[in-house]
């Protein structure tokens, strides 16, 4: 079974400043999707960034960028010139295949990031 | 588009209470997902619909939940005789094909 670990429950950063939430995970499986989730107060789930797995390179997306380690297991987001509206709770995620042809994904313990002006 | 809109935003119950949530999908998806959020943890997968069909269950789902999509539109979560460890926020999902989530803003269950 497929397991995600966030190990740290709280990072703050200044404002304008660089921050890097760590994630670690658990796979048997070669070719798979990683996920970050930003949820804010309003408690949406939005989608930040994804990584597929067979692709080397490190997504990127804006202020938002990957460390994407497939040998170490380890997805770590970079949150660059941080804003006051990055401050959130963010979730990583693995992208797990259901037998239906789905798929659901698995969560961890998420990290709460304060931007401090 | 609307997104995906969940009804209501917070539902206080007595323990022993029957409560239901309602989910409204963005109307061209056809993939519904239920999960539950407790706190201090990521949302947990409890079921799945395509269409009208509830294709996958979750084990975190006890007999006393119950979910429906009639017509492949509305979704509805049940939960019979609350107790106090049912307490979380309830999030629904859509998506059509294999396209990524998206996911409603949740219904906060407080079972007092």
């Amino acid at each position: 079974a497929q397991t995600v670990t966030q190990s740290q429950p709280e990072m703050s950063v200044q404002e304008a400043e660089t921050v890097t939430l760590s994630c670690t995970y658990d796979t048997s499986e070669s070719d798979y999707y990683l996920f970050w989730y930003k949820q804010p107060p309003s408690r949406q789930m939005i989608l930040v960034i994804r990584q597929e797995a067979y692709k080397q390179q490190n997504a990127t997306e804006n202020r938002f960028s990957v460390n994407f380690q497939k040998a170490a297991k380890s997805f770590s987001l970079k949150i660059s010139d941080s804003q006051l509206g990055d401050a959130a709770m963010y979730f990583c995620a693995y992208r797990s295949f259901l037998t239906s042809g789905t798929y659901k994904y698995i969560f961890g313990t998420g990290t709460r990031l304060k931007v401090l002006a | 588009d609307t997104g995906v809109s969940q009804d209501p935003r917070h539902k206080i119950t007595k323990r022993g209470q029957n409560v239901t949530f309602r989910c409204d999908p963005i109307s061209e998806h056809n993939r519904l997902y239920w999960y539950r959020q407790t706190l201090g943890q990521g949302p947990e997968f409890l079921t799945y619909f395509q269409n009208e069909a509830q294709l996958e269950k979750s084990r975190l789902l006890s007999d006393r939940f119950s979910a429906e999509r009639p017509k492949g539109s509305f979704s509805t979560l049940e939960i019979q005789r609350t107790e106090q460890g049912d307490s979380a926020m309830y999030l629904c999902a859509s998506s059509i094909l294999y396209r990524d989530y998206t996911f409603g803003s949740g219904t906060r269950l407080t079972v007092v």
